[in-house]
């Protein structure tokens, strides 16, 4: 059974920084593209940003609202996805979900229960 | 970015009814389309991919069409645990984007 488990969220200042992570079961980790994807309270979903795995030399694509702050990053050994954020701002309070992309249906396939980080002084 | 309109934003229908959620890509995406159902509280659980098929485990009273920039998603026959947010995501393009969300309530 596939199985993705985020911790690492919690209250944190504007400016501050903070590190998810996501432990993943069940399947072959190092096969696939990792995804996060955020919601803000009340609101709809958005993507974060995405790496890819050791055959594309673990490359990564971030949305613009988190490029140069938040850093996405993983370690197949562990089997284990992260999420570096720093700078963080009230904007980025959120919910936030470890998914993976399907290797065979190329889509996100399997989410996580999500972690909630709260940016606030 | 590619803007992903859904509508309506909510519907109320009664259990068995027959339900259509439309999602407008602001441009071409082939078929690279998903649909998601998310319940309050709980994480998106997929539902579709490719526009039209079926995620493993997903029921067949769900169902996709479209390509280009116009999709739908129906649910044949509403149940009660079917009442939920509904949300189209388009990974054509970087970055991937997602629609507002569709919220089926219970008349």
């Amino acid at each position: 059974e596939v199985q993705l488990v985020e911790s690492g969220g919690g209250l944190v200042q504007p400016g501050g920084s903070l590190r998810l992570s996501c432990a993943a079961s069940g399947f072959t980790f190092s096969d696939h593209y990792m995804d996060w994807v955020r919601q803000a309270p009340g609101k709809g979903l958005e993507w974060v940003g995405r790496t890819r795995n050791k055959a594309y030399s673990y490359t990564t694509e971030y949305a613009a609202s988190v490029k140069g702050r938040f850093i996405i990053s993983r370690d197949d050994s562990k089997n284990s996805l992260y999420l570096q954020m720093n700078s963080l701002e009230t904007e980025d309070t959120a919910v936030y979900y470890c998914v993976r992309w399907g290797l065979v249906s190329g889509f996100h396939d399997y989410w996580g229960l999500g972690t909630l980080v709260t940016v606030s002084s | 970015d590619i803007q992903m309109t859904q509508s309506p934003s909510s519907l109320s229908a009664s259990v068995g009814d027959r339900v259509t959620i439309t999602c407008r890509a602001s441009r071409g995406i082939s078929s690279n389309l998903a649909w998601f159902q998310q319940k309050p509280g709980k994480a998106p659980k997929s539902l579709i991919y490719a526009a039209s098929s079926l995620q493993s485990g997903v029921p067949s009273k769900f169902s996709g069409s479209g390509s280009g920039t116009d999709f739908t998603l129906t649910i044949s026959s509403l149940q009660p645990e079917d009442f939920a947010t509904y949300y189209c995501q388009q990974y054509n393009t970087y970055p991937l984007t997602f629609g507002g969300g569709t919220k089926v309530e219970i008349k």
